[in-house]
């Protein structure tokens, strides 16, 4: 079972949708969680951090469910500019530091 | 605000040529980390350094090697290129406690 798991995509959504994304970790150490966009051949761009009381940033909502280790992001009323891979982000606390571990993204196309 | 800086931008090797990528973090950023991303396939983590230790070790051929030098910059160093070295190679640092990590625009190694 890998570190953290995303729901596979792609999800395709049209425009105005509220849409759902889940990850789930299996190191019950993981101290930090964020949210990731990358758009093709770019860079991971961080989009939120997620915390124990849950975020919102506009349209972005981000819960954290320690109990059940997920991770989850709203997007609501999408627009065709969030189509994207959107990465899941763990950080356990390990020996001497924490460790960065990926998930392998879930594809959203937005369509008008 | 300064961002990570990563050089060169595009690369083009043959096989069995030597290439070295090198990253300069965010200003006071301490931990460095590098990643490597083929085509379709989520960033896959090779190693990193917190003030200028390896701090991390992930997927990295016995042929790459990296440091992180006094002024935080880090040097990626990859020999004996294979044609399935050809990738998007990320850089990125972050604040050790802070987290979040923040990634360069990356360097495109195609290796012919």
């Amino acid at each position: 079972r890998k570190e953290v798991e995303q729901d596979p995509g792609p999800f395709n959504v049209p425009e105005g949708a509220t849409v759902a994304f889940n990850c789930t970790y299996s190191n019950s150490a993981s101290q930090s969680f964020f949210w990731y966009r990358q758009d093709c051949r770019k860079e991971p761009k961080l989009l939120m951090s997620v915390y124990s009381s849950g975020n919102e940033d506009g349209r972005f909502t981000a819960q954290l469910n320690r109990a059940s280790q997920y991770i989850s992001l709203l997007i609501r009323d999408s627009k065709l500019s969030d189509s994207a891979t959107y990465l899941c982000v763990v950080k356990p606390w390990d020996t001497g530091g924490f460790k960065t571990i990926f998930g392998a993204g879930t594809r959203l196309f937005v369509k008008a | 605000a300064a961002g990570v800086i990563q050089s060169p931008r595009h690369l083009i090797k043959e096989k069995r040529e030597t290439a070295t990528l090198k990253c300069y973090p965010i200003p006071r950023h301490d931990t460095v980390y590098w990643y490597q991303q083929g085509p379709g396939q989520d960033p896959q983590f090779l190693i990193s350094f917190y003030e200028k230790m390896q701090s991390d070790k992930g997927s990295i051929p016995d042929r790459f090697s990296a440091q992180q030098f006094s002024d935080y910059h880090s040097e990626l160093n990859m020999s004996s290129l294979e044609l399935g070295d050809s990738a998007l190679y990320f850089c990125a640092s972050s604040l050790r406690e802070a987290g979040e990590l923040f990634f360069g625009e990356g360097s495109r190694l195609t290796v012919l």
